[in-house]
């Protein structure tokens, strides 16, 4: 089985500071990893993912994450934040078998002046 | 060209109602979803098709069904709503395990 967990439900910076959104995944197999983004109202969009291969990625909108096989970790980074960023982002595991995706609970980013 | 579209965008109907919500995808994906978010937020996979086959349901109650005429349509029928039913349904598709899931853009059900 399959499982995430994003630590934190709510996550306030301030613009042009870091943000660090955190991620644990548990999978019997090596799994994908994804981050997607909600922005209010609308439907999920791919941040970045991990397959294989180098274990940094880096995404849209200046979004990066790291794959730590020894921590079982995916946090997701961005040196500045943007007012832009504000929204509900979501880590996911996949391990195949007809592509089910496990989504955490989410983790709401707001960003003040 | 919307990848993935869904329609109805929003349905209010009443308890004990049948309803559907039609999705479609133009990407040549294989494989097509359907995701239940809840008030919370929370997101749940509820059937997985892969060219017109059912692979994956996760225990949905068997009001819910899923139809694929074709690979490129996947659509959701409902009977006899209940309160607990409203949320937000997603529809997804993606072409194999390491693609991504590209997702609609949702349809808000809410049941008075």
């Amino acid at each position: 089985a399959q499982s995430v967990t994003q630590l934190g439900s709510h996550v306030s910076v301030s613009e042009g500071a870091l943000v660090l959104l955190r991620c644990n995944y548990s999978s019997s197999v090596p799994p994908y990893l994804f981050w997607y983004v909600q922005y209010p109202n609308q439907g999920l969009q791919l941040l970045l993912k991990y397959t294989t291969g180098a274990t940094l990625v880096k995404g849209i909108n200046g979004f990066e994450a790291e794959f730590k096989k020894s921590e079982t970790s995916f946090h997701l980074t961005k040196p500045s934040a943007h007012m832009s960023d504000a929204a509900e982002y979501f880590c996911a595991v996949s391990q195949g078998g007809g592509n089910k995706l496990t989504f955490g609970t989410g983790t709401q980013l707001k960003v003040e002046l | 060209d919307t990848a993935v579209s869904q329609t109805p965008k929003y349905l209010v109907t009443q308890m004990g109602n049948d309803k559907s919500i039609k999705c479609e995808q133009n990407l040549g994906h294989d494989t097509m979803y359907w995701y239940k978010q809840d008030s919370k937020k929370f997101l749940k996979i509820m059937f997985s098709y892969n060219n017109k086959e059912l692979i994956i349901n996760e225990t949905v109650p068997n009001r819910f069904s899923p139809k694929s005429p074709d690979k490129a349509h996947l659509n959701l029928h409902i009977n006899s709503l209940e309160l607990g039913d409203s949320a937000v349904y997603f529809c997804a598709s993606s072409q194999d395990p390491a693609q991504p899931q590209h997702f609609g853009d949702g349809t808000r059900l809410s049941i008075l």
